[in-house]
């Protein structure tokens, strides 16, 4: 069992709408990073969270550490948000992961 | 631009010729990691540097795989007689601190082994 579980694995929405990506890990974890990788293979770091919430422009990130579980959500969705979202764990100085989430927003 | 900075994009390399993989992280940044995608799966952690120093090579291959971060110049991660399977993106991030600081990643290096 992969120690760290993303659902969807793809997503299609319309623009406009509310996402929710999940991100679930079965190890304590001292760190989760959201990341976001564009159609054209860039990363780009979305957030850092050890606890609580945080939020960036129309970008939401939240993580629960009792149950192990953290969840990304984009408000307003647009086309330019379709990528690749992956979550990260970091678990003893090893970061494991996630396969991914495929979002495409339809203008 | 003061970003992560990996050259080549991409890389063509016969069976057997070694390929040299390079990352200046952003200024300031003495925290260095690489990662790989092989096609079709997910971001796996290879090696994490600092200045001179490997500080975690759990995810490296035991064979055919170095890297270094000398004082002076970029990230090398070099692969010695690559094979088809070397194939991939290699990522490389760097940060101010530790794994619980914020990761800046680089555009990757495309390795294609023909």
């Amino acid at each position: 069992k992969n120690e760290v579980e993303q659902s969807p694995q793809n997503l299609t929405a319309q623009e406009g709408e509310f996402i929710t990506i999940n991100c679930s890990y079965s190890v304590g974890i001292s760190a989760l990073h959201w990341l976001q990788q564009h159609p054209g293979g860039g990363i780009v770091s979305l957030f850092m969270l050890s606890s609580g919430k945080k939020k960036h422009g129309r970008l939401i990130a939240t993580i629960n550490i009792q149950e192990k579980h953290s969840s990304l959500h984009i408000t307003a969705s647009h086309p330019r948000d379709s990528a690749v979202y992956i979550c990260a764990v970091l678990f003893n100085n090893d970061m494991r992961f996630g396969a991914g989430t495929r979002l495409t927003v339809k203008p | 631009n003061a970003g992560v900075m990996q050259n080549p994009r991409h890389l063509v390399r016969r069976r057997g010729q070694e390929a040299r993989l390079r990352c200046s992280p952003v200024k300031g940044h003495s925290h260095v990691y690489w990662y790989r995608q092989l096609p079709e799966e997910g971001l796996k952690f290879m090696v994490y540097l600092q200045k001179e120093n490997i500080i975690d090579e759990s995810g490296m291959p035991k064979e055919r795989f170095s890297a270094e971060f000398p004082k002076e110049g970029p990230s090398i991660l070099r692969i010695q007689q690559v094979v088809r399977g070397d194939s991939a993106a290699y990522f490389c991030a760097s940060s101010t601190g530790s794994y619980q600081e914020t990761q800046y990643f680089g555009p990757g290096t495309r390795l294609l082994v023909l």
